[in-house]
This record gives structure tokens, sequence and C-alpha cells, in this order.
């Protein structure tokens, strides 16, 4: 299986601060990029893909990609409790299959 | 609607029976997959289905076979079922293509093994 690795965590942050989120891939092939949010007992849900080096911005969200390090963050600013869960980031491999990585539980502390 | 949808949502079952676990998309893409989460939230890959090929068979025993009658359903039967097979199951699908695309989730099945 294709490796996408993150910070093991658990991660946990003041509500208020930022929660900043890693993830190395090991295809250099691949040029599509998720960030996955799984809250307990639910099934993961998309809330960012990127596919460019650099930023993409949404709303308190920021996602950064750099393909020479094969590396991608997420940002989230302004933490808050709801945004406590585990975060999954996927690779897009050159051969068109998603790969996770083992996720990072947040917690945001209010 | 619910656009990717599997049953049953849990599952308990003893050592050695055999089980199913169903799923349909509505969303009229050409991919499915089966991925297995464990207790470390790991979201593994098991299969991937194109247009009812087979497209990747991760190392998986062989005690777990999908099947997929048409495009919009993909199926995985379990024999012979083993504790360490305890775990969700989840059933996905997308579009292939050279772009972006995101992939679908069900909501997931919870099988657990005694």
């Amino acid at each position: 299986q294709k490796e996408v690795e993150q910070n093991s965590g658990p991660l946990s942050v003041p509500e208020g601060a930022i929660a900043s989120l890693n993830c190395t891939y090991s295809d250099r092939g691949s040029q599509s990029f998720f960030w996955y949010r799984q809250y307990s007992g639910k099934s993961p849900e998309l809330i960012m893909s990127i596919y460019s080096n650099g930023d993409k911005e949404d709303g308190r969200f920021t996602a950064q990609l750099n393909k020479a390090s094969q590396y991608v963050s997420l940002l989230i600013r302004d933490s808050q409790p709801s945004d406590s869960a585990t975060y999954l980031c996927a690779v897009k491999s050159a051969g068109n299959q998603f790969y996770f990585g083992t996720g990072t539980s947040l917690t945001v502390i209010p | 609607d619910t656009a990717v949808s599997q049953t049953p949502k849990y599952l308990v079952t003893q050592m050695g029976n055999d089980k199913s676990i169903k799923c349909e998309q509505n969303l009229g893409h050409d991919t499915m997959y089966w991925y297995k989460q464990d207790s470390k939230k790991f979201l593994k890959i098991m299969f991937s289905y194109n247009n009812k090929e087979l497209i990747i068979n991760e190392t998986v025993p062989n005690r777990f076979s999908p099947k997929s009658p048409d495009k919009a359903h993909l199926n995985l039967h379990i024999n012979s079922l083993e504790l360490g097979d305890s775990a969700v199951y989840f059933c996905a699908s997308t579009t292939p293509g050279s772009g972006g695309n995101t992939i679908y989730f069900g909501e997931g099945s919870w099988l657990t093994v005694v």
C-alpha cells in the first residue's frame, strides 16, 4: 500500500488556537490531496482538497501542499470544540486509488 | 437520498461463520471500494472495482471475496470469520479521472466477531 503518514497525535489545543496537522506521502506521482474529518462512530467526510503547490483557504481551514517535499498540511484557525475529531489525510495515487493516513486525533479544549 | 448505502450497519457474529455486507451507490460513479478501519482508525484499502472489474486487491486473505453485479453495487463476503476481522468496513465510490475528485463513503458496517 502506498504510504501516507501523519503525525500520530493525539493533539490537544485550547479553544481559539490554531491546530496544525501534517501529512507526508511516498508516491511522487500523486496529484490530488484531501483532508477528511471523522467524528467518532461516523464515516469520514471531506473538508478540503488541494491539487497545486501552495495554500488553499476555505473559511477557518487552510491546506498547504509542497509536492517537492511530498508534504501536505492542514491548519485550523480559531479552533472550536466542534472541531474535535480524527483528521485523515488522503492521497490519490497516479493509479487513481485513494490511500489514507493513520489519522490524527484532535481535541479542542473549551 | 443516501448516496452510498451499506447494510447491515451492525453485525455481531461468531468465529467461523460466513457473512456478507452489501453496498449500493446512486451517484452514477464508476469506481467502488471497500476499506477496513481498525481500532486505531487506520483506513486500509481492501478492494477497488471499476465498472464491475477488479482493479486493486491489496493483501487481503482469500476469505474475503468482493462481488460487483453491476457498477452501482459492490458486496463483500467473508468466509470463516476470525476475531481479527472485527473492524468497521466502509464502502466508498468515486469517478476515476486524471483530475482531482472526491471519494464518498457509506456509513460503515461495524463487524464484531466473538
